[in-house]
């Protein structure tokens, strides 16, 4: 079974620092992973994908097979990054799958 | 983004009456989705279809039912609700030629009473 664990439920930074939102996952074959991001008053929406390999307002996430990791980092936290973000996983099958499967999500506050 | 929409945005019923929470998408998506946002849960996949009159249980469709009679509606139904269905309710949708990324409408709040 598919699983993805965001072991921080909250997450508070200063503006200017470093930030990193860990997302881990559980998966046999090899899935594509995304980070989903809700700012407040606002419909979920994609943030980046790791098929990608791009930085999307400054945020950058690499999977790593190893570790079973997808930790979304960013090198100067701003205060528009606060946001409830959710890492995802959908299991690359045969036949594609269009499920993603969400972690719980982590509430970042990036304080002034 | 009008793209996919929710209605109503906002609900209150009573315990054990049945309400019905519409999805409509514009983009002729084939694969249409329906989640709750609970606090300590995450997003919790309910439903989901993956063309007119496709549809197959997610995680948690006890006392849920859905329809798919055309690609754009995609509605989700509580028979008899129950408090425990109080929830932010999310529905997505995703064009299969893609990468797998889902667009979401803005979620229905619904408060059973």
């Amino acid at each position: 079974a598919q699983r993805v664990t965001q072991p921080e439920k909250l997450l508070s930074v200063f503006k200017g620092a470093p930030v990193e939102l860990k997302c881990n996952y559980s998966y046999s074959g090899s899935p594509e992973l995304f980070w989903y991001v809700q700012y407040s008053r606002q419909r979920l929406q994609l943030l980046l994908r790791h098929i990608s390999r791009e930085s999307i307002k400054g945020f950058t996430a690499d999977l790593n097979k190893g570790e079973t990791s997808f930790h979304l980092k960013k090198p100067f936290a701003q205060e528009e990054d606060s946001a409830m973000y959710y890492c995802a996983l959908s299991p690359l099958t045969q036949g594609g799958s269009e499920k993603l499967v969400f972690g719980k999500g982590t509430k970042l506050t990036v304080n002034p | 983004d009008a793209g996919i929409t929710q209605s109503p945005r906002y609900k209150i019923t009573e315990t054990g009456r049945q309400v019905t929470l519409m999805c409509h998408q514009t983009w002729s998506h084939s694969y249409m989705f329906w989640y709750r946002q609970d606090l300590g849960h995450g997003l919790r996949l309910i439903y989901y279809s993956a063309a007119a009159d496709i549809t197959d249980k997610g995680e948690v469709p006890d006392g849920y039912v859905v329809s798919r009679s055309k690609t754009e509606n995609f509605p989700l139904t509580l028979e008899s609700a129950t408090r425990s269905q109080t929830s932010v309710y999310f529905c997505a949708s995703s064009d299969r030629r893609g990468s797998y990324e889902q667009y979401f409408g803005p979620g229905t709040r619904l408060t059973v009473t």
